[in-house]
This record gives structure tokens, C-alpha cells and sequence, in this order.
């Protein structure tokens, strides 16, 4: 079968940096999509990564390996309203999108 | 760019009335749309994958004479919930591919709050 494995539940501080983890077992890959939701809004996209290694976008940088079948969104000087969940996506061999249950990041002053 | 517009945000009605939600990509075509139902504090869950001219795919477990779904055109999408009855209660989202490689972002829209009484 398929899966997304994201944790539940992150809390960070203001101004510091969080690291929120996604590992996943695909019939296939197509590439893997991170997605920020405020509670109560739709998803609003993040980033796409389709080769090994780091891509950086201001604050926020998402890192992928698939030997291993894992990728991570970075979120550096985190501010209040970066308070969300966020999703991870792996688009499959069918290109079907395969979403992860979301991870809520908690911000603390 | 890549804007998607959903209508209503909002609908509260009366169970067994029919509720229409529209969704449209507003500066991009958008050959393939999707439609995704999330419950409080859940993930998404896809209802269905709207293919412009052609019949929607629905996921196992959606009454596709429950959620009508017509793509007519590369920028509109419309979801029909027939006879809705409070546990069809929800926020219901559509979102939007561009035309091109299936590897394109999905955009959403912002999403309809659905309350049926």
C-alpha cells in the first residue's frame, strides 16, 4: 500500500528554526509537494522537489533523498503567523496525489 | 498567478435542499480539478478527479449520484451535493492543475463551508 508519515504535532519558538519530517512509500515517484494550511483556509503551496538535495525559498527550505524516502520542510526565524499545518504530497507513478495527514506546527513567543 | 476561485464560501441550508459550489482557475487552464472534502482537525480526503469534456473519477466510497460533478469548459469545475443531509456537513475544497506535466502544483481554492440544518 501507500503511505505518508508526518508527525501530528510540532511546537517551536519564535524566532527559532523547526525541521518537520515526512517519509513515504509510493508505488512510484513523481516528485513531492509541501503545502502550508491555516485552520480554516485551504492548502496554499509551498515548495516542489523532484531531485535529491535542498531547495531554498526565504524562509522556508525543503529537503528531499528518495533512496531513503524522506523529506523535511525547514522553517527558519519563525514568526507567529507561520502557526499552520503543513502538508506533505508525493505525486505517484499514475501522477495521483498521495497526501500525508499534515503536521501542526505550534508557535510559542 | 494561478488563481483559483471557489463560490460560495459559505452555504447553510436546509437538508434536502441541492447545493451548487463552482470553482474556476482564473488565469491558467486547468485540464484536470479535483475535489477534496476535510472534516475538523482531519486531512484531506479526495472526492473526486474532474477531467475537462470527460466523466469525473470518483474515489471508492463516494456516491457519485450524491456529488455530481461536470468539468464543461478548462476553467470550470461545478459540485452538485443532491439532497443534502447533515452528515454531508463540511468544508469542501476544489483545486486546479494547470494543463502540461502531471507534475504541476494543484492550487486551491478557498474552500466552501457547507452546514446543512
Amino acid at each position: 500500500g501507500q503511505s505518508l508519515e508526518q508527525p501530528s504535532e510540532v511546537t517551536a519558538v519564535e524566532g527559532a528554526i523547526v525541521q518537520i519530517n515526512c517519509t513515504y512509500q509510493t508505488s512510484g515517484f513523481n516528485g513531492l509537494f509541501w503545502y502550508q494550511q491555516h485552520a480554516g483556509e485551504a492548502p496554499t503551496f509551498l515548495s516542489y522537489n523532484v531531485l535529491d538535495g535542498l531547495e531554498e525559498k526565504g524562509r522556508f527550505s525543503s529537503f528531499l533523498s528518495r533512496s531513503k524516502g524522506y523529506s523535511y520542510l525547514l522553517l527558519k526565524e519563525l514568526q507567529m503567523k507561520d502557526s499552520a499545518s503543513y502538508l506533505c504530497a508525493v505525486l505517484d507513478s499514475n501522477y495521483q496525489l498521495i497526501w500525508g495527514a499534515g503536521t501542526k506546527l505550534i508557535i510559542k513567543p | 498567478g494561478a488563481v483559483v476561485s471557489q463560490h460560495p464560501s459559505w452555504v447553510i441550508c436546509k437538508s434536502g435542499t441541492s447545493v451548487k459550489i463552482e470553482c474556476r482557475s482564473l488565469d491558467f487552464q486547468a485540464t484536470t480539478m479535483f475535489w477534496y472534502r476535510q472534516f475538523p482537525k482531519q486531512s484531506l480526503m479526495l472526492m473526486a478527479t474532474s477531467n475537462e469534456g470527460s466523466k469525473a473519477t470518483y474515489e471508492q466510497g463516494v456516491e457519485k449520484d450524491k456529488f455530481l460533478i461536470n468539468h464543461a469548459s478548462l476553467t470550470l469545475s461545478t459540485l452538485t451535493v443532491t439532497s443534502a443531509h447533515p452528515e454531508d456537513s463540511s468544508f469542501y475544497i476544489c483545486s486546479a492543475r494547470e494543463a502540461g506535466e502531471g507534475n504541476q502544483p494543484q492550487h486551491f481554492g478557498d474552500g466552501t463551508r457547507l452546514s446543512i440544518l
